[in-house]
């Protein structure tokens, strides 16, 4: 079974921590792998992607991602996170077409 | 360019109604998305166009659901006959299938549907 897990359904920091969300996938070969944001009662929006090249990817206000081939993982982090950084975040590979799959979904919540 | 447009934000039907929820992609863009998201099952797909022709629909949802693309900037999801089990966010989403925005799909804000 091809899969995609975030192990973590809510992560809380404060405004200035360090932040990593993590994202595992069980899909073979060589697919895209992508990070979306969602704000409360918005539509996703595309953070990032990597498909091949320098496994760590920059994003959309400072986020980067870093892939890992033996650890099947493509982990999402910032350095320093901002209140307006709290919104659900969802990874999603896309095995094939133009069609992602998307994980769960990490709650981020930002304390002042 | 404006976004991804979706009509109606808000739905409310009667079980056993009819619905219709519209959606009209990015300008220029070839690929259309339909997603269902519900807190439970997270996010689903519906269906996939390419060009109009459709090119994947979500297996489960065969039976009442119904999408079509009547022209490239114009898309409909038809849900016949409504149950309550269908309460959820239907996300239209638009892609470029080539070039540097590959694999990025842009979403609309979503039509929130209540089935009573």
């Amino acid at each position: 079974t091809q899969t995609v897990s975030q192990s973590d359904a809510h992560v809380t920091v404060f405004e200035g921590d360090s932040v990593e969300l993590r994202c595992n996938y069980s899909y073979g070969g060589s697919i895209y792998l992508s990070w979306y944001i969602q704000h409360h009662g918005r539509g996703l929006q595309f953070l990032l992607k990597y498909y091949s090249g320098n496994p760590v990817v920059q994003g959309v206000n400072g986020f980067e991602a870093e892939f890992s081939k033996s650890d099947s993982s493509f982990h999402l982090r910032k350095a320093s996170v901002h209140w307006s950084d709290s919104a659900v975040y969802f990874c999603a590979p896309m095995p094939n077409y133009n069609v992602l799959y998307f994980g769960s979904g990490t709650k981020l919540t930002v304390e002042p | 360019d404006a976004g991804v447009t979706q009509t109606p934000r808000h739905e409310v039907a009667e079980k056993g109604q009819t619905i219709i929820l519209k959606c009209e992609p990015v300008s220029g863009h070839n690929d259309l998305f339909w997603y269902r998201q519900t807190k439970i099952q997270g996010l689903e797909l519906l269906s996939y166009f390419r060009s109009k022709s459709l090119m994947e629909d979500g297996g489960a949802f065969k039976d009442r659901f119904k999408a079509e693309m009547l022209n490239s900037s114009f898309s409909t999801l038809k849900i016949q006959p409504t149950e309550p089990k269908d309460s959820a966010v239907y996300l239209c989403a638009s892609s470029f299938p080539g070039g540097v925005n590959y694999a990025e799909q842009f979403f609309g804000p979503g039509t929130r549907l209540t089935v009573l």
